[in-house]
């Protein structure tokens, strides 16, 4: 079955800088890879996504690059904030009812 | 608002004391799924149901069961805890059974500690 691996595990950041969470996954047939923030005492909640046919998807700060080659999906924010800090979620699934979750990233983004 | 909650948010209960989790959603999706979030293995699906009367396995199962009688609510039940179930669980929802990886709602999250 599929298999997700996340990193780094822990990401501290200044203010303004940028940040880069790192994920490959094992299934070739996997074709959609969500990204999901996760707020302290809240749930995970969808903040991007990008499908196989597509190498890059901005939304604002956040971007989400995908290498199905290497099969590697990163998640880029530019100019963190203090509201960036969270856990992040990387998944992948290729059957349209599955996700399969990576182990998440803590980023602490101090002022 | 639509949302998707769950009861009780924190609960300790003791080994062998049967318990349930609700999960109730008001958007009428279809798709339902719980998972448990463990430190360094992230979120693992434990059961999920594509419709009313229609739950099937997911990763972790074992221990737990669900049943889904109504389109809005699918509760998760312990009937013997064991410690080693102690962990945040989540319920999350999607419309449509068929693209259910996608757009998934979920819940505020139920922090179960099992003695």
């Amino acid at each position: 079955g599929e298999n997700v691996e996340q990193h780094p595990s822990t990401l501290s950041v200044q203010e303004g800088d940028s940040a880069v969470i790192k994920c490959t996954y094992s299934d070739s047939a996997s074709n959609y890879f969500p990204w999901y923030k996760q707020e302290l005492g809240k749930g995970p909640q969808l903040i991007i996504d990008i499908r196989s046919n597509v190498g890059e998807k901005k939304d604002q700060r956040i971007a989400v690059t995908l290498n199905k080659t290497a099969k590697h999906f990163s998640l880029h924010i530019t100019e963190t904030q203090p509201e960036d800090s969270a856990v992040y979620f990387c998944a992948a699934s290729g059957g349209f009812q599955k996700l399969v979750f990576g182990t998440g990233t803590r980023l602490l983004v101090s002022p | 608002e639509a949302q998707v909650t769950q009861n009780p948010r924190y609960l300790i209960t003791v080994t062998g004391k049967k318990l349930t989790v609700t999960c109730s959603q008001n958007m009428n999706h279809e798709y339902m799924s719980w998972y448990r979030q463990d430190p360094g293995l992230g979120l693992r699906q434990i059961y999920y149901s594509m419709n009313v009367e229609v739950t099937d396995k997911g990763d972790v199962p074992e221990g737990y069961k669900v049943s889904r009688k109504e389109k809005r609510n699918f509760p998760l039940i312990l009937e013997s805890p064991s410690p080693n179930q102690t962990s945040l669980y989540f319920c999350a929802s999607s419309p449509t059974r068929l693209r259910a990886a996608e757009t998934q709602y979920f819940g505020p999250g139920t922090r179960l500690l099992v003695l």
